[in-house]
């Protein structure tokens, strides 16, 4: 099946740091990806629409300047976290489309726990 | 506003019982999907439903997507301690491909 790697699967960082994570998709072309954000016990919320070539759409309550976006090519997105703070932690998944024959299906990375001390 | 419901958020089960998580929602899907997470990685789909009142089996597990395509379940037979995780229903919303979560089903099945 299609493969999403994410690097890296966990990180460290102090307050007032900036930490970039990686999505890619292994064996097929993305041209959309997707950033999920997961507290402990609690299900995916998505943060933002990543386009490759153009900006990324985030949702409502997602500061964009905060959570950057850069979709550089069809197989990586990256998501920089600028100025983490405590309260940035969580666990970030990422997710890429694959354009089967009859629909799209998304594929979720493993993840990224961040977090910022 | 949470257009999918999940139900149960949490289940504990003793191995070989039966148990049935449901996904509802007042809207209508053209698809819902299924998806278990295990700890510290990210959710693998199971299955795709896409038509009314479709049944789709996966060894022990049964999906059904409702006629009215605004719900669907997830029966599990003779659950196992292996089936212990993080069960998640997910539909298309708007447009461009995203998902919509209901709030995960944490389920623990104890030998």
């Amino acid at each position: 099946g299609a493969v999403v790697s994410q690097h890296p699967s966990r990180v460290i960082c102090k307050s007032g740091t900036s930490v970039k994570i990686e999505c890619r998709s292994l064996d097929f072309q993305a041209t959309t990806m997707f950033w999920y954000r997961q507290f402990p016990k609690q299900s995916l919320m998505l943060m933002a629409t990543s386009n490759e070539g153009s900006k990324a759409t985030y949702e409502q309550g997602v500061e964009k300047d905060k959570f950057l976006i850069n979709h550089a090519s069809l197989t990586l997105s990256t998501l920089t976290v600028t100025s983490a703070h405590p309260e940035d932690s969580s666990f970030y998944i990422c997710s890429a489309t694959r354009q089967g024959l009859y629909q799209e299906t998304q594929y979720f990375g493993p993840g990224t726990r961040l977090l910022v001390l | 506003t949470q257009l999918l419901e999940q139900s149960p958020q949490f289940l504990s089960i003793q191995e070989g019982e039966n148990l049935t998580v449901y996904c509802n929602s007042s809207s209508v899907f053209s698809s819902l999907q299924w998806y278990r997470q295990e700890p510290g990685e990210g959710p693998v789909l199971l299955v795709t439903v896409v038509t009314g009142g479709e049944v789709k089996k996966l060894k022990r597990l049964t999906f059904q997507f409702g006629d009215a395509r605004k719900d669907s379940s997830l029966h599990i037979t003779a659950a196992q301690p292996g089936d212990t995780g993080l069960y998640l229903c997910a539909g298309p919303y708007n447009q461009g491909g995203k998902l919509i979560f209901g709030q995960g089903t944490e389920l623990s099945v104890k030998p």
